[in-house]
């Protein structure tokens, strides 16, 4: 069972620099994540999507895009990232709406210098 | 939105000893509420979840949580903690899209 895949687990950015983060689930759920995680500040989320084609800002969308092309996909782009971007980015799925649990893929820890 | 509050940032703990984790949230409408752990190196895994009916919940590894409607509360208990349980833990609202609190450090001396 993958269940959420996310690559790549480590990259390192110069300020400026553009990359995409792809999150993979292979669940068949509708509802996808991205968060990101700061010591002290917990998981904030960045953006979301509730279906195929569907994308929604979350509390920390500046600086960030996504796309929901295919349902099991969602991908995370930086057009010129930044050191405050430096972090740890966890994608998440869920089967339904507010009342499921979320999965988690295992993070891609991002470095911007 | 709704927005989430973890009010103790590091708990250490003696094992056998009884935790309790606070969370408070803010949101006026239905809301679902779920605690989720993060082992160190880890993602975060799902402990409980409370949608509706009793607001006693127990989750795994002896872990329960209680809804208090009134307080906006959802506290995390363990009655008796493991070296093991160092951890973090999350306390989240889903109300539309998942929120979390920024978390609890737990360390367990042996």
């Amino acid at each position: 069972n993958a269940g959420v895949t996310q690559t790549p687990k480590f990259r390192v950015l110069k300020t400026g620099q553009s990359m995409t983060l792809l999150c993979a689930q292979d669940m068949n759920h509708e509802y996808m994540y991205w968060y990101r995680q700061d010591p002290g500040m917990g998981l904030r989320l960045i953006h979301y999507s509730v279906g195929e084609g569907t994308t929604a800002k979350g509390e920390v969308p500046d600086g960030y895009n996504v796309s929901r092309l295919k349902k099991q996909n969602f991908l995370l782009g930086l057009e010129s990232a930044a050191p405050s971007q430096t972090s740890v980015y966890f994608c998440a799925s869920s089967d339904q709406g507010s009342g499921s649990p979320l999965h988690f893929g295992n993070g891609t820890r991002l470095t911007v210098t | 939105a709704q927005s989430v509050s973890q009010h103790n940032h590091h708990v250490i703990l003696s094992e056998a000893a009884s935790l309790e984790l606070g969370c408070n949230y803010s949101y006026g409408g239905t809301v679902n509420l779920f605690w989720y752990v993060q082992y160190p190196g880890q993602h975060l895994q799902l402990l409980l979840k409370y949608f509706s009916g009793d607001p006693l919940v127990k989750g795994i590894k002896g872990f329960e949580a209680e809804f208090i409607k009134s307080k906006f509360s959802f506290n995390l208990r363990k009655p008796s903690v493991q070296w093991s349980d160092t951890a973090e833990y999350f306390c989240a609202v889903n109300a539309g899209d998942m929120r979390f609190g920024a978390g609890t450090r737990l360390t367990v001396k042996p």
